[in-house]
């Protein structure tokens, strides 16, 4: 049980371009949804936590225009890295929360190279 | 202020050599003590939760403990595909989640 799916698990696109990351919960509902980055050798980075229905919260530093949140329905959130830049490439990855509970679920995770 | 100090940085067993990774906090308020194992190029696997002081967690050759002030995790006679970074995470009072740096382990034959 409580399983997460990513989806695309990688993906490269051009300086500039868009890019959509879907996270999903396949077998539980996630009122809260967390998204990480994690550069090479170093631990996970919270960026944003997102509650179904409500916007997104985002850590310091973190510039909410770049990344955009979604939290449509209480098995997807949606991460959009608007005009991305080689800088932008890392590893992202998604968490759900069982409402109620405290432990984070990940999912697999979707590297990202911006050229 | 949180903080979540794990130790080793990196440790290196022979299989069936075996040993404690510690995951030392301190926090205002402690809502759950995590521990997650992360393969290269994937997302954190969930292993255990440790809710309060005493408690203990066992899953094949791992085993978790928590006391007030920190967190092992026991890893009996290792094979080689327990290999893995070890994260140890916490959630305080505040419902702040935070991550330790991790330890690398690898298991040789």
């Amino acid at each position: 049980g409580a399983v997460v799916s990513q989806h695309p698990s990688w993906v490269i696109c051009k300086s500039g371009t868009s890019v959509k990351i879907e996270c999903r919960s396949l077998d539980f509902q996630a009122t809260t949804m967390f998204w990480y980055r994690q550069f090479p050798k170093q631990s996970l980075m919270l960026m944003a936590t997102s509650n179904e229905g409500s916007k997104a919260t985002y850590e310091q530093g973190v510039e909410k225009d770049k990344f955009l949140i979604n939290h449509a329905s209480l098995t997807l959130s949606t991460l959009t890295v608007t005009s991305a830049h080689p800088e932008d490439s890392s590893f992202y990855i998604c968490s759900g929360v069982l409402a109620g509970q405290e432990t984070q679920y990940f999912g697999p995770g979707t590297r990202l190279l911006v050229l | 202020e949180d903080q979540v100090t794990q130790s080793p940085e990196a440790l290196r067993l022979q299989e069936g050599e075996s040993s404690s990774l510690n995951c030392s906090y301190t926090v205002s308020g402690l809502r759950g003590l995590f521990w997650y194992r992360q393969d290269p190029g994937k997302g954190p696997e969930f292993l255990f939760t440790l809710y309060s002081a005493g408690e203990e967690k066992e899953k094949e050759r791992l085993k978790a403990t928590l006391t007030k002030k920190e967190s092992f995790l026991h890893i009996t006679a290792p094979k080689p595909e327990d290999s893995a970074t070890y994260l140890c995470a916490l959630t305080d009072s505040w419902g702040k989640f935070q991550f330790g740096a991790g330890t690398q382990v690898v298991v040789t034959p």
